[in-house]
């Protein structure tokens, strides 16, 4: 069964550095998410891109996180600079988009920012 | 805005027991919703998704769920728990969004832990 990629697995860094993520969603999947699930909560929806676009970063905090998809395929989630607050389990989801299609998770990368 | 609340953060049965995780959602329109498994350091797994049609849902590893518009719930249960089920069990209630457009976007409760006691 096909599975969405995503890099690193676990990632330490300092806080005010900058760090990055890689997800690579399953083939033919239009909607991609990124959540972020602080530990012992639920997953919180970051930004969702139809193909290339943007079509909700309304939780995202602009101030220091990015994200793209350049070519509608493979996405990367950015934060510069990093704080200690930052410290989560970083989730990648895909979707067809179909209104009935569930989510496909990643297996995340646990971000710990010392 | 939809919004999803798990009653009991912990839960905790015997082997063989039956198996009861709550979940009440909060929505202005017919929900879609979704009952998901994390085990540790992992992604999210789908076990059952209800989307309108028959009000009680089968998923895999034998949990099921029954939406109950009156009650606004959607709770999860299978009959003799399994070692192998103790895991981190999310309920998630899908927006719709205008057009339809913004479908997928999952809002997720705080999650309950399934603790299974040989």
């Amino acid at each position: 069964e096909a599975e969405v990629a995503q890099s690193p697995r676990y990632k330490i860094t300092e806080k005010s550095q900058a760090v990055a993520f890689w997800c690579d969603p399953i083939s033919g999947h239009a909607t991609l998410y990124w959540y972020r699930q602080i530990l012992g909560q639920g997953p919180e929806l970051l930004v969702q891109f139809q193909d290339e676009s943007v079509v909700d970063d309304s939780q995202l905090p602009k101030d220091r996180f990015s994200a793209e998809r350049l070519k509608g395929v493979d996405s990367t989630l950015k934060i510069q600079p990093a704080e200690l607050g930052d410290s989560a389990m970083y989730l990648c989801a895909s979707s067809p988009g179909q209104y009935n299609s569930p989510l496909h998770f990643g297996n995340g990368t646990r971000l710990t920012v010392t | 805005a939809q919004s999803v609340t798990q009653l009991g953060s912990h839960v905790s049965v015997s082997e063989g027991a039956l198996v009861l995780l709550r979940c009440n959602y909060s929505s202005s329109v017919p929900p879609y919703l979704f009952w998901y498994v994390q085990y540790p350091n992992q992604g999210l797994q789908l076990l059952l998704k209800y989307t309108s049609a028959a009000t009680l849902v089968k998923g895999i590893n034998g949990f099921e769920a029954e939406f109950k518009k009156s009650e606004t719930s959607f709770h999860l249960t299978k009959p003799s728990a399994h070692m192998s089920d103790a895991a981190e069990y999310f309920c998630a209630v899908s927006d719709l969004g205008a057009g339809g457009t913004s479908y997928g976007k999952l809002t997720f409760g705080q999650g309950t832990i399934l603790t299974v006691h040989p």
